[in-house]
């Protein structure tokens, strides 16, 4: 079965420090992985992926997330905050080597930048 | 058009009516994926459709759900005899033909929430 777990209900960071949101998945192959982020009332937004290749991936917004096979970890960061980034954010998993299509999601990490 | 729309964005209904939700997603995406989202939860999977059939039904929670794709476009997500436990914010998600790999992103509408009294 494949699933990702975010340890963590809520993050909070002042506007211009680092952040980071923390993502383990768990699959049997090797995982697609993807971060949505959340705003209040609108839809899930896209961030980015990792599928294969740079173990680095840059998306939308100033965000980035490593992707360690060893520590089968896909954490969210971002060096200097902004309290626009103020969200939900979700981690998502698939796992290509079996037959199913769904992204598996986390429970969600709530987001609060601070002025 | 621009994004996948979905309707009605609020449905409240009482226990043991029918429902139906709508998504029309964006042209030209033939992947199709509906996701429940309760309170302080990240998104279920439901079911995927890939051009009309469904593909994936798996997360269907029982035979109350069904959902229908008939033309390879629009989806409608079907509840039957409705129960409390039903309340929720049902998402609908569409990729382009890269995406039905799994490798592509979603593009989720706004979602409609639903709630069973």
């Amino acid at each position: 079965a494949q699933s990702v777990a975010q340890p963590e209900d809520q993050v909070n960071v002042a506007e211009g420090n680092p952040l980071t949101v923390k993502c383990t998945y768990s699959v049997s192959g090797n995982p697609y992985l993807f971060w949505y982020v959340q705003y209040p009332n609108r839809g899930l937004q896209f961030l980015l992926k990792y599928i294969t290749g740079d173990n680095l991936v840059k998306g939308s917004y100033g965000f980035e997330a490593e992707f360690n096979k060893s520590q089968t970890s896909f954490h969210l960061k971002k060096p200097s905050a902004l309290v626009s980034d103020s969200a939900l954010y979700f981690c998502a998993v698939r796992d290509p080597s079996n037959s199913g299509y769904a992204l598996n999601f986390g429970k969600g990490t709530s987001l609060l930048v601070t002025p | 058009g621009a994004g996948v729309s979905q309707t009605p964005s609020n449905k409240v209904t009482e226990k043991g009516k029918y429902v139906e939700l709508r998504c029309d997603p964006i042209s030209g995406h033939t992947a199709l994926y509906w996701y429940r989202q309760s309170l302080g939860q990240g998104p279920e999977f439901l079911i995927y459709f890939q051009g009309t059939g469904a593909a994936d039904d798996s997360g269907l929670p029982n035979d109350r759900f069904f959902a229908v794709r008939p033309e390879g476009s629009v989806s409608t997500l079907k509840i039957q005899r409705t129960e409390r436990g039903d309340s929720a914010v049902y998402l609908c998600a569409s990729s382009s033909p890269r995406g039905s790999l799994g490798t592509g992103e979603l593009f989720f509408g706004e979602g409609s929430r639903l709630t069973v009294l």
